[in-house]
């Protein structure tokens, strides 16, 4: 069964936009947190992580909102560039990390 | 400083051959992960390796499929009388030992069973 969703396979925004992706889970022993970016051809890269006792995350363009109550957490990408075009996969890990389906983001020019 | 390797990068067998896929990882780190990749699945987890001892199999198919870590440079995924069900890239992973969440990927071997 999946222990990590993410809602959407794939999102589309403008050159300029916040993009949001959303993620949930289902086990609460999940304690950390991390978003992986992925180009195609290449591995995922760590992009950003929270830890459960945070409620937010932010590095530069990348901010992390996490609910713990109701169990989910999303990635806003401000300003979103072409170059943020990338499937992005949310992770659930209390050791070894559980991966969502990914969504496939595409930032139109 | 390298990444982690995986060789070959793209492999192609007839189906009921056997593959075996090497993944190099990053010097230092005491953690190999092994994922699975497919359009349809996303990223399945496989197995988990710690300082060389198996740790988590538990995404690993029953039948056919094996890893083993023989020493901290490198692991093998070997999958026995392959089936076009296999077709996917296998990924790699390394971290630090207490970091397991906070990983480095290889770039994945694209295994195609005719």
């Amino acid at each position: 069964q999946q222990q990590v969703r993410q809602s959407s396979q794939s999102l589309t925004v403008w050159e300029g936009e916040t993009a949001i992706l959303n993620c949930s889970y289902e086990n609460s022993a999940f304690d950390y947190f991390p978003w992986y970016q992925q180009f195609p051809g290449e591995g995922p890269a760590l992009l950003i992580a929270i830890r459960s006792v945070s409620d937010k995350k932010e590095d530069g363009r990348f901010t992390i909102f996490f609910n713990k109550r109701e169990k989910n957490l999303s990635l806003h990408i401000k300003d979103s560039q072409p170059g943020d075009s990338a499937t992005y996969f949310c992770a659930a890990s209390y050791n070894a990390p559980r991966f969502g389906a990914g969504t496939k983001l595409s930032v139109k020019p | 400083n390298a990444g982690v390797i995986q060789t070959p990068r793209h492999k192609v067998t007839g189906k009921g051959q056997e593959a075996t896929l090497w993944c190099e990882p990053i010097s230092g780190h005491s953690a190999v992960f092994w994922y699975r990749q497919t359009i349809v699945q996303g990223l399945e987890f496989l197995t988990y390796f710690r300082n060389q001892a198996p740790i988590d199999d538990s995404g690993m198919p029953k039948e056919r499929f094996s890893a083993q870590m023989p020493n901290q440079s490198h692991s093998t995924l070997k999958i026995q009388s392959t089936q076009p069900q296999d077709s996917a890239v296998y990924l790699c992973a390394s971290s630090h030992r207490d970091r397991a969440a906070e990983q480095f990927f290889g770039p994945g071997t694209r295994l195609t069973v005719l």
